[in-house]
């Protein structure tokens, strides 16, 4: 059973306005949130983290909004540009064991010109 | 900086036969580790290690087996290849976490594609 969800499979919006990106997870034993971008016939990469301490951390375009009591996390690119169409995955770091994450099946944003 | 190598690219292989997908990393990441990406899964672990000499099991092990002789070398084995090992290959690395000072950041390999016929 998954244990961090992002139940959108795709998302389309218009260049220029906001593209929101949700993920949820199921249990408390995450310390650590992070997006990772994939592009085709690449590996995914980094983009943004957030600690669980937290409920907002911001980086250029991209911020992270962290709802503890909903288990839930959103990624916000604004404005959203062409050369952000990929995929984007959510993960949770395991708080227990720095070393086990856990990935989202991932949200296909698709940026119309 | 070349980061995470993972060779091949792509492989097909008949049911039974054994493979071992490589990764290198040139960043002297003490951790490595190995991830699957099956269609509305997401990508799950399969073995990790924290150094030379220590590897652990993953969310998804069975299938699967791993060494760590070098600190840049993680290799991939699968002894005996089945339709269901079909999928994309990850290899990950990073430094240790240090807690919530900052999270262990992954980066990846560009990816292994696996078919099993």
């Amino acid at each position: 059973d998954q244990q961090v969800k992002q139940n959108s499979p795709s998302l389309s919006v218009q260049e220029g306005r906001i593209s929101i990106l949700n993920c949820d997870y199921t249990n408390s034993m995450f310390d650590y949130f992070l997006w990772y971008k994939k592009y085709p016939a690449e590996g995914p990469t980094f983009l943004i983290s957030i600690s669980s301490i937290k409920d907002k951390n911001e980086d250029g375009r991209f911020t992270v909004f962290l709802n503890k009591s909903a288990k839930h996390l959103s990624l916000h690119i604004v404005p959203s540009q062409p050369g952000d169409s990929a995929v984007y995955f959510c993960a949770a770091r395991n708080r227990y064991n720095f070393n086990k994450f856990y990935f989202g099946s991932g949200t296909k944003l698709n940026v119309k010109p | 900086n070349a980061g995470v190598t993972q060779t091949p690219k792509f492989q097909v292989l008949k049911t039974g036969q054994s493979m071992t997908l490589q990764c290198a990393q040139d960043m002297n990441h003490e951790y490595m580790s190995w991830y699957r990406q099956d269609p509305g899964m997401g990508l799950r672990l399969i073995h990790y290690s924290v150094g030379a000499g220590i590897t652990d099991q993953g969310e998804v092990p069975n299938g699967y087996n791993v060494s760590r002789s070098t600190t840049e070398d993680f290799p991939l084995r699968l002894l005996s290849a089945a339709p269901s090992q079909t999928s994309v290959y990850f290899c990950a690395s990073s430094q240790p976490g240090q807690g919530l000072s900052g999270a262990n950041v992954l980066t990846f390999g560009a990816g292994s594609r696996l078919t099993v016929l």
